[in-house]
């Protein structure tokens, strides 16, 4: 696609509830990065992928969280029992080649009740 | 880890004026890459600038430059002749060489005003 795109836009779940986000980079670009937002904050991150692999996952706050990549493409990142903490805007984005930087999504808004 | 410090949180200027934004990063690494984004309310990041730490000269990209001091462990970015649509967020961002993820800074909210 011309951009990464990301998708719900915004995601208002039940505490407990488990929901996951979706991210589709830029066809080709084989880094993909999921970076979490909160309100007044800079970007944590969370997770990256080679390919489908991920070398990087020094990010991830507790077990909860997973992500997962496949065919080199499509990413979901999976939130399980989300609790009310988890409310955050999660990026993705994605490189096609190291340190030339990265191109993000618009995110998804997640918001815990 | 290396740190990424922003110490202004907001700032703010006229139509026009020039601004700088400050960023100071704390690495022992000499090979590395730093960046600016700006993040509207729109919320997308976007790439402003790139610099490479092997090379001295400043990067530059339109009305958008940084003053580099690796010396010193800044990069400076300086906005000339702001326009209302510069209004965002902007972030400093570190990255090692190879294999790791870029390194955020907090942020500077940046108001142009006419």
């Amino acid at each position: 696609g011309a951009g990464v795109s990301q998708s719900p836009s915004n995601k208002v779940t039940e505490k407990g509830k488990d929901v996951e986000l979706r991210c589709d980079p830029i066809s080709g670009h084989t880094a993909l990065y999921w970076y979490r937002q909160s309100l007044g904050q800079g970007l944590e991150f969370l997770i990256y992928f080679q390919g489908n692999s991920a070398p990087d996952k020094s990010g991830l706050p507790s077990d909860r969280f997973s992500a997962e990549r496949t065919g080199g493409s499509v990413s979901t990142l999976t939130i399980q029992r989300t609790q009310q903490e988890d409310s955050a805007v999660y990026l993705c984005a994605s490189s096609w080649k190291e340190n030339y930087g990265y191109t993000f999504g618009s995110g998804t808004r997640l918001t815990v009740v | 880890a290396q740190t990424v410090t922003q110490s202004q949180p907001e700032m703010s200027v006229q139509e026009a004026e020039t601004v700088t934004l400050s960023c100071t990063y704390d690495t022992s690494e000499n090979n590395y890459y730093l960046f600016w984004y700006k993040q509207p309310p729109s919320r997308q990041m976007i790439l402003v600038i790139r610099q490479e730490a092997y090379k001295q000269q400043n990067a530059t990209e339109n009305r958008f430059s940084v003053n580099f001091q690796k010396a010193a462990k800044s990069f400076s970015l300086k906005i000339s002749d702001s326009q209302l649509g510069d209004t965002a967020m902007y972030f400093c961002a570190f990255e090692y060489n190879s294999g790791y993820a870029l390194n955020f800074g907090k942020g500077t909210s940046l108001l142009v005003t006419p």
